[in-house]
């Protein structure tokens, strides 16, 4: 079957590093996407990968290794606003996405 | 970039009454939509795959009598509740598929139902 796992939760402080680790067994892989979703509302794309490394944006940089089937998500300089879910998803052979439950993110002051 | 617009955002009805849902890619043909629903604190779960001009293809689960989605146009697909109960009472999102970019969804703003 196809599976996604990441943790259901993690807290983090403000100004602080978090790291969403996700790890997936998919039929097929056409690449790795992250998304952020505020309560309510739809997922917004963060980041994509399709080649192994690590991909940076800003505060937000996400790393692939197609050989151990895992991702992670990496927030640095944590702020308040970033307390959301965040979804890891992977496109499979067919270009289906495949979710994960997602990770909700606490941030402390 | 792409973009996915979904109306309405918000919708109380009736139980036993229908709602349509329309999900429009605003600046790309989208040959292929997909329908989500996302219950409170749960991950998204797709409902149903739109292709342009055919029928559309559901998840195990999913009454396709129930829940009848239209992809009439390349820009334009349509979910409808029909004879909505409270159960039915979701988050349900749409995303679209750029032919270019088929790796990528881009997605909608979701509509709130909330059948009373």
């Amino acid at each position: 079957g196809q599976n996604i796992d990441q943790p259901t939760e993690m807290t983090a402080t403000e100004g602080a590093i978090v790291q969403i680790n996700c790890t997936y067994q998919t039929s097929g892989f056409n690449g790795l996407f992250w998304y952020q979703q505020h309560a309510g509302e739809a997922p917004t794309f963060l980041s994509y990968n399709v080649l192994d490394g690590l991909e940076e944006k800003g505060r937000f940089s996400s790393f692939l290794s197609r050989s151990k089937g895992y991702s992670y998500l990496l927030l640095k300089e944590l702020q308040m606003k970033d307390s959301a879910s965040y979804l890891c998803a992977v496109s499979n052979s067919n270009y289906q996405l495949i979710w994960g439950a997602g990770t909700k993110l606490i941030i402390k002051p | 970039g792409a973009v996915v617009s979904q109306h309405p955002s918000r919708v109380i009805c009736k139980s036993g009454t229908s709602v349509k849902i329309e999900c429009r890619s605003l600046d790309f043909q989208a040959t292929t939509m997909f329908w989500y629903r996302q219950f409170p604190k749960q991950s998204l779960m797709l409902m149903a795959t739109s292709n342009e001009g055919s029928k559309a293809t559901y998840e195990q689960g999913v009454e396709k009598d129930k829940f009848l989605i239209n992809h009439a146009s390349l820009t334009l697909s349509t979910l409808t509740v029909t004879s909505a109960h409270p159960e039915d009472s979701s988050f349900y999102i749409c995303s679209a598929r750029d032919p270019d970019r088929p790796y990528e969804q881009y997605f909608g703003p979701g509509t709130r139902l909330t059948v009373t």
